[in-house]
């Protein structure tokens, strides 16, 4: 059974903290994903990773960066949070390998910047 | 560029009633196209993806490359299935198969 796990279920942070949220799989999952979820907005791409080291930017990169320096673990940084970054984000990692893309997905970390 | 549209935000139906949520999509090659789904209080999950060509939970989808739609379907609904679904596509690119998603359906069956 593929477990991904977010190592936080909430977070209350202050304006200009730096904030880490962790990820880790346990399925040898090649791909991991960060997305933010917003009613009305749906899931939308942050950052991901096909490979160690690796990382692409989604379709809102702006004030995030990630770090995966293990294959299982995969960090979403928000380098100096800001109060519209309250949000709930999304984990998911997927095999990646011969076209097999079935994302399996984090509890998610609920996120909020005061 | 990738792109899923689900152009309803809401949809309430009665239990026993058929229901459709709708997805389009934009891509000009071959995409892998997937249903999640979200209970409530619960990860999300997948549904069912197009290449599995299953029914699960009652549920269908067909893919139509000529309309680029990948419609959800149930001939009858419960009360269950009152959740938040998601629509999904996953370009091949060789490698790096990102993940972009609609920005869902909330589905509310009523008794």
């Amino acid at each position: 059974d593929v477990k991904v796990t977010q190592s936080s279920r909430y977070l209350v942070k202050r304006t200009g903290e730096k904030v880490f949220l962790e990820c880790v799989q346990d399925m040898d999952h090649e791909n991991m994903f960060w997305y933010r979820q917003d009613p009305g907005l749906g899931l939308r791409l942050i950052y991901f990773s096909y490979d160690v080291k690796m990382k692409e930017k989604g379709d809102i990169p702006e004030g995030y960066s990630v770090s995966r320096e293990k294959k299982e673990r995969f960090s979403l940084i928000l380098e100096s949070a800001s109060t519209n970054q309250t949000s709930m984000y999304l984990c998911a990692s997927n095999l990646g390998v011969g076209g097999n893309t079935e994302a399996f997905f984090g509890q998610g970390t609920r996120l909020t910047v005061v | 560029a990738q792109r899923v549209t689900q152009p309803e935000k809401l949809l309430s139906v009665f239990k026993g009633a058929p229901v459709e949520l709708k997805c389009n999509y934009s891509y000009s090659g071959s995409p892998e196209l997937f249903w999640y789904v979200q209970y409530s209080r619960q990860r999300l999950q997948l549904l069912l993806r197009h290449i599995s060509r299953e029914s699960i939970k009652g549920f269908t989808a067909d893919l139509n490359k000529g309309e680029t739609s990948f419609h959800l379907k149930k001939p009858f609904a419960q009360e269950e299935d009152s959740a938040m679904y998601y629509c999904a596509l996953s370009p091949f690119q060789g490698g790096s198969e990102k993940l972009v998603f609609g920005k869902g359906t909330k589905l509310t069956v009523n008794p």
